[in-house]
């Protein structure tokens, strides 16, 4: 079945170094989306991406998505302890625009101060 | 605040019980998507409402059922609790099926024992 996979899945970084996930699908994705879930939260939206490798940019961090569309990554730059949690990857099911989420199983961050 | 609120937080059920979870989806929003997050993995698809019609089924057993109501919000059942079935329940609503995005609500840390 169609599947998603995240690398790696834990990351520790001194506060200030740069932090890297990567993504991909064992489909081709019509969108991809990035959520963040802090320690004993909730996923949270982050971005969707849509065409390929498109390129977004909030403020520290960094989302591509691939030519092919099946990968994509999430890069932070210069990484705060405010970063802390499980970053994830999500792309709708069978390409589809609507429905079903395949999430990766998260790559989890811990920013040392 | 996530906008999407769910309850109850937490429940602990024995085996063989049922229980019903409940969603309010953010306001604006139309689509109801439910979510079981095992510790350490990412969510996974259970299924999505849209116009009080169940419109897309993960792959879960029929012990799981669901339910939306003219106002959007949304009701999970599950039937004949296993141990398995501890999670967290996650809660994510949208708009047009999630072509901008899901909200997630806070979940349900179901455990049953």
């Amino acid at each position: 079945g169609q599947q998603v996979m995240q690398i790696p899945q834990y990351q520790h970084v001194q506060e200030g170094e740069d932090f890297t996930t990567y993504c991909n699908s064992s489909t081709t994705l019509s969108n991809i989306q990035w959520y963040k879930q802090r320690p004993g939260g909730h996923p949270v939206f982050l971005i969707q991406l849509v065409k390929s490798g498109e390129v977004k940019k909030q403020k520290r961090l960094t989302f591509q998505f691939g030519e092919a569309k099946k990968n994509s990554s999430l890069h932070i730059t210069a990484t705060q302890t405010t970063d802390v949690g499980t970053y994830f990857c999500a792309g709708p099911y069978l390409s589809s625009n609507t429905g079903k989420l395949i999430f990766g199983q998260g790559t989890t961050l811990q920013v040392k101060p | 605040d996530a906008g999407v609120t769910q309850s109850p937080t937490h429940l602990i059920k024995t085996r063989g019980q049922q229980v019903t979870l409940r969603c309010s989806p953010k306001s604006g929003h139309d689509t109801v998507s439910w979510y079981q997050q095992a510790l350490g993995q990412g969510p996974q698809f259970i299924f999505q409402y849209y116009e009080e019609e169940e419109r897309q089924r993960g792959n879960f057993p029929d012990r799981f059922s669901g339910h939306q109501f003219p106002n959007y919000s949304s009701e999970l059942n599950v039937n004949a609790l296993l141990l398995g079935d501890s999670a967290l329940y996650l809660c994510a609503s949208s708009l047009n099926g999630g072509v901008y995005g899901y909200t997630f609500g806070s979940g349900t840390r179901l455990t049953v024992v």
